[in-house]
């Protein structure tokens, strides 16, 4: 079975340029989360979505950060306007609900800098 | 809300040595723990979880994590650690009651060394 895909793997961008990350949870699943992972920070939830309906954006940090679900299949977060403390490596995951338990699906991650 | 302590960032072990990695969670009511790996290079790696019933939890590569509710503890081990376990471990927590997400701790890093 295919796991949770992210694209692109890599992205070097400059500051300032707008940066979209992309996600295709596993199907089946109901529940897709975003991480940030940094040294500084570790592992961060930016924001997790049930059913294509986000739940809670709390974790993410700044206006310039956004994410949607426009279908069961797919995720995007986007970053505009790009700054270096942006980079990171930013994690999709999926699970087959939000019930507490069920195990969470992590992707390759996509590794961002920014310069 | 809750939180995953993991006071170990960084651990170095020769290979046969033992392993314990410590994870302390905060919540006063009933919890699901996990026990993730991040190879180098890699994503997450789901290692072990708990959620009810015996406390010693055994894991995939010969890890294991006992629950020990008195001291809100689920700490990691493995009696003989290999070259191949150096890798980042991330204790994790969910609340066992409504729909919510894992909570994770900050990671502890773990270089084996020959």
């Amino acid at each position: 079975d295919a796991g949770v895909i992210q694209s692109p793997r890599h992205e070097v961008t400059e500051m300032g340029q707008e940066v979209t990350l992309r996600c295709k949870p596993i199907s089946g699943h109901n529940s897709l989360f975003w991480y940030r992972q940094t040294m500084m920070r570790g592992l961060e939830l930016l924001i997790y979505f049930n059913n294509n309906v986000p739940i809670d954006d709390s974790g993410m940090p700044e206006d310039r950060f956004s994410a949607k679900m426009p279908n069961a299949s797919f995720s995007t977060l986007k970053i505009q306007p790009s700054e270096p403390r942006d980079s990171a490596v930013y994690f999709c995951a999926s699970s087959p609900t939000l019930i507490s338990g069920n195990t969470i699906y992590f992707g390759e991650g996509s590794w961002l800098t920014v310069v | 809300a809750q939180s995953v302590s993991q006071h170990n960032h960084h651990v170095i072990l020769s290979e046969a040595a033992s392993l314990e990695l410590g994870c302390n969670y905060s919540y006063g009511g009933t919890v699901n723990l996990f026990w993730y790996v991040q190879y180098p290079g890699q994503h997450l790696q789901l290692l072990l979880k708990y959620f009810s019933g015996d406390p010693l939890v055994k894991g995939i590569k010969g890890f294991e994590a006992e629950f020990i509710k008195s001291k809100f503890s689920f700490n990691l081990r493995k009696p003989s650690v290999q070259w191949s376990d150096t890798a980042e471990y991330f204790c994790a927590v969910t609340v066992n009651s409504g729909n919510t997400p894992l909570v994770f701790g900050k990671g502890t890093r773990l270089s084996v060394i020959a």
